[in-house]
């Protein structure tokens, strides 16, 4: 079973320019998160999919964030315009409602670097 | 609001010594559950453990133990005979989400764990 992944692994863009980020999760996994990992701190929630639902997008930063799951499958996550300070690593999670220990498998992460 | 502090930013060992990463969380809620993950070089982090703020009782999986006290809100990892393999970032983390669902979960800001042969 593939497990989640993530495209780019690293991305280097120029402040201004767009990012799309992208994330396939565990096939037949219902729940699709992305966090972030800004400078070495911690890892911070920033929205949660069921299915092609956002089910809570509370930790998007602000407009500039735009995260999509068509047909309640792959995930994208477009940053427009980028800032410096959106540089770190986004990570993606899934997992089934199906399975009682709630398990998140995360992927190996999209390293950004605005410059 | 939810808080997760590891206090230990980089922890150094040589193999085959123990070490126990400490982890202090901070809710109001009182159904909550904690879980503990390994970052590798590699960069995907991997579960290790989920603990609900029902079961108090230690687990032990291997090398690995863990050590839920409600009483200090506290949620430690012990690595025994620690090994080479072990070098990582790790990471404990709080969800308020009281369903099967790991939901959405707050971190904390990692220790890195390097183990010297």
């Amino acid at each position: 079973e593939a497990g989640v992944t993530q495209f780019p692994s690293h991305s280097v863009i120029e402040k201004g320019q767009t990012v799309t980020l992208r994330c396939d999760p565990i096939s037949g996994h219902d729940n699709l998160y992305w966090y972030r990992r800004v400078m070495g701190k911690e890892i911070k929630f920033l929205l949660h999919f069921v299915k092609e639902s956002k089910q809570d997008e509370s930790g998007m930063p602000n407009n500039r964030f735009l995260a999509e799951r068509t047909g309640g499958t792959y995930s994208t996550l477009k940053v427009q315009p980028a800032e410096l300070e959106d540089s770190g690593v986004y990570f993606c999670a899934s997992s089934s409602s199906r399975r009682i220990n709630g398990e998140l498998f995360f992927g190996e992460g999209s390293r950004l670097t605005v410059l | 609001a939810q808080k997760v502090t590891q206090a230990q930013t980089e922890i150094s060992v040589v193999e085959k010594e123990d070490v126990t990463l400490d982890c202090v969380y901070e809710t109001r809620d009182t159904t909550y559950y904690l879980f503990w993950y390994k970052q590798p070089p590699s960069g995907e982090l991997v579960f290790l453990i989920r603990r609900n703020s029902f079961d108090e009782q230690n687990e032990i999986s291997g090398r690995y133990s863990w050590n839920f006290q409600k009483s200090t809100s506290s949620f430690n990892f012990t690595i025994t005979a620690s090994q080479v393999v072990d070098s990582a970032v790790y990471f404990c983390a709080l969800s308020e989400s009281f369903i099967a669902n790991a939901g959405k979960s707050t971190f904390g800001d990692g220790t890195t764990l390097t183990v010297k042969p």
